[in-house]
């Protein structure tokens, strides 16, 4: 069964603080790894896709990588508007996404 | 730029009652999707539509129905709303050529 498991379900930075979040996954045939951030109260908003291994991706302060079972959402000097619950998705036979329960990012100043 | 609208945003109802949640995009994509999210879970697909006319079940569809009449809406309906409906129910479309999905804003439901 195709599964995602992230880790850790929550962690709490300084501000400044870098940290990683992971993402493992199993899947027979990966269509694409997926990172969302989503705020309270609002709808996963698109991060970036990985299709193979080595692939990395970065935007501001995050940076995304990808190997054969894992995927890391590397964070760089976190600022408090960084604080958001972190999802991380595989494609799905269905063209839809089978997500992971998420890693919920606190920065305080 | 409009993307993904999804009404209500709240609503509570009685078991057994109905309702239908609205949603609409203005991005021509062909793919749309109905996803519930429960608190500590990951989110779930309950319909999608890979086009007017075309609907197929998701992991949960158990409880609700779907149409899609035209490229822009995808309403889904609850006929007999139970305790285990309440969530916070999310539709989301594509393109088709990438799961990369845009996502509306939301619906919390509590059934009581």
């Amino acid at each position: 069964e195709d599964q995602v498991t992230q880790s850790p379900e929550a962690l709490r930075l300084q501000e400044g603080e870098s940290s990683s979040l992971n993402c493992s996954y199993t899947v027979s045939g990966l269509r694409g790894l997926f990172w969302y951030r989503q705020d309270p109260g609002k709808g996963p908003e698109f991060l970036f896709t990985l299709y193979s291994a080595g692939e990395e991706k970065e935007k501001e302060r995050l940076k995304a990588t990808l190997t054969k079972k894992e995927s890391f959402l590397h964070i760089t000097a976190p600022k408090p508007e960084d604080s958001a619950t972190y999802l991380c998705a595989h494609g799905g036979s269905q063209g839809n996404l089978i997500f992971g329960k998420g890693t919920k990012l606190s920065v305080k100043p | 730029n409009a993307g993904v609208t999804q009404t209500p945003k709240f609503r509570i109802l009685k078991i057994g009652q109905s309702m239908t949640l609205q949603c609409t995009q203005d991005m021509n994509h062909n793919y749309m999707y109905w996803y519930r999210q429960d608190p500590g879970m990951g989110l779930k697909l309950i319909y999608y539509s890979v086009g007017a006319g075309i609907t197929d079940k998701g992991e949960v569809p158990n409880g609700y129905n779907v149409s899609r009449s035209t490229t822009e809406d995808f309403p889904l309906r609850l006929e007999l709303a139970a305790p285990s409906q309440t969530s916070v129910y999310f539709c989301a479309s594509a393109t088709g050529m990438s799961p990369e999905a845009f996502f509306g804003q939301g619906t919390r439901l509590t059934v009581v």
